[in-house]
């Protein structure tokens, strides 16, 4: 069975760092691309990034670029996000997704991790 | 950016009823990139239809997707008590990836 499995967040005072995890099995990791997606309490969902197979190729949201990296480990079947100069707006579930190729749909998501920015 | 606007914002619909959903993009969604997701409230997103109009394994017949360009359309034929969440848009084929922002389908 497919399955991602996010970690690492918590509370943060504003303009401090976290870094997020996300461990998949039951698939061949490095063969799908991955994306993170937020959703800020009571709100919609927003793309936050996403990166091929291979890691070669990375994509960020306009929000979050110069900000954010996500990077993977394919030898630790885990996916990263390393957040920095964090802000108040930063705030959301955090989910993971498969996302096998650029142009494919997620599936599956994980069940997301909290970050809460202090200001 | 392509931006996905979805109508209405909220459907209040009884059990047995059809729920017809919108999502309409600003500019035209390459190959017909668009999903279809369902969130419960609590839990994560999930996807239920993708290239506009194929479900996803396992996805009851009741759901359907239909659109091309820049109109798209979910139904749900007769809407079952699990039925009833809030429903995303998004387009996948071009950056940035963008989501509607949501129609939720209630309880009448």
């Amino acid at each position: 069975e497919v399955q991602v499995l996010e970690s690492g967040g918590g509370l943060v005072q504003h303009g401090g760092s976290l870094r997020l995890s996300c461990a998949a099995s039951g698939f061949t990791f490095s063969s799908y691309g991955m994306a993170w997606v937020r959703q800020a309490p009571g709100k919609g969902l927003e793309w936050v990034s996403g990166i091929s197979g291979s890691g070669g190729t990375t994509d960020y949201a306009d929000s979050v670029k110069g900000r954010f990296t996500i990077s993977r480990d394919s030898s630790k079947n885990t996916l990263y996000l390393q957040m920095n100069s964090l802000r108040a707006e930063d705030t959301a579930i955090y989910y993971c997704a498969n996302q096998q190729y650029s142009s494919s749909p997620f599936d599956p998501w994980g069940q997301g991790t909290l970050v809460t920015v202090s200001s | 950016e392509i931006v996905l606007t979805q109508s209405p914002g909220t459907l209040s619909l009884s059990p047995g009823e059809r729920a017809t959903l919108s999502c309409r993009a600003s500019q035209s969604v390459s190959s017909s990139y668009l999903a279809w997701y369902q969130q419960k409230p609590g839990q994560a997103p999930r996807l239920l239809i993708y290239g506009a109009s194929s479900r996803v394994t396992g996805l009851p017949d009741r759901f359907s997707g239909s659109g091309s360009g820049t109109d798209f359309t979910l139904t749900i034929s007769r809407l079952e008590p699990e039925d009833f969440a809030v429903y995303y848009c998004q387009q996948y084929g071009s950056s940035p990836l963008t989501f509607g922002g949501g129609t939720k389908v209630e309880i009448k």
